[in-house]
């Protein structure tokens, strides 16, 4: 287990619906970071959180927005949800500092938008 | 663009056989790659990372290697087991970011 909890595991959202995807990252680690993983590809990185703050975005609309709460907790929201955006969202925690700091995983919370 | 990917989308071993998975890169800036497997259904998990300034590193039955010339990393799995089954994912990471990029996946198939 890699200490990384998402929730819900999974959704179904009807097209311009907006979801919210939380994920609580192992403890200590004070870096989130949210990844979009469409069936049969690698995951594609949306945004990274530090301290708060968004800290690096992918090419992702603006439509994907984060947060991430003083205990270091996260939250994903997509506005105006698409058919494209079905996908398994996971959610990755680090511990913030020079390159080498494992990133672990979370299970991953599976959209499906109808 | 510079990408991550992999050589071989498919891959079967017989059990405890030796396995080897491949990955390109071509971002020469990258200073830090990891393997991870992912089943099916679950999340990406760590197998084994590896930092520019290395060539090989050891896991229990897991070796990576590092070939900054030609660009190519490697995951070695030794006495392959039917548990390794799973999608092998090769990601790269740029210490200027906090991004990983990864290729698209090789699928590892143990054959009894």
């Amino acid at each position: 287990e890699t200490g990384v909890t998402q929730s819900p595991t999974h959704l179904i959202k009807t097209r311009g619906q907006q979801v919210t995807l939380r994920c609580s990252s192992q403890s200590g680690h004070n870096t989130v970071s949210w990844y979009q993983q469409a069936l049969g590809q690698g995951p594609q990185f949306i945004f990274q959180y530090y301290r708060e703050e968004e800290n690096g975005r992918g090419n992702f609309p603006p439509r994907f927005s984060g947060l991430q709460f003083p205990n270091y907790s996260s939250e994903l929201n997509v506005n105006a949800l698409e058919l494209d955006d079905s996908a398994l969202y996971l959610c990755a925690s680090s511990l913030a500092g020079p390159a080498g700091n494992t990133i672990y995983f979370g299970e991953g919370s599976w959209l499906t938008v109808v | 663009g510079e990408s991550v990917g992999l050589h071989l989308p498919t891959l079967s071993v017989q059990e405890g056989d030796n396995s080897i998975i491949n990955c390109a890169y071509s971002n020469s800036a990258s200073d830090y790659f990891i393997w991870y497997k992912q089943e099916s259904g679950k999340g990406p998990q760590f197998i084994i990372d590896i930092r520019s300034n290395m060539d090989k590193r050891q896991g229990q039955r897991v070796t990576v290697l590092l070939n900054k010339t030609v660009k190519h990393l490697s995951l070695q799995i030794a006495a392959t087991q039917p548990g390794d089954s799973a999608v092998y994912f090769c990601a790269e990471n740029k210490s200027s970011a906090r991004q990983l990029t990864f290729g698209s996946g090789t699928q590892l198939t143990v054959l009894p």
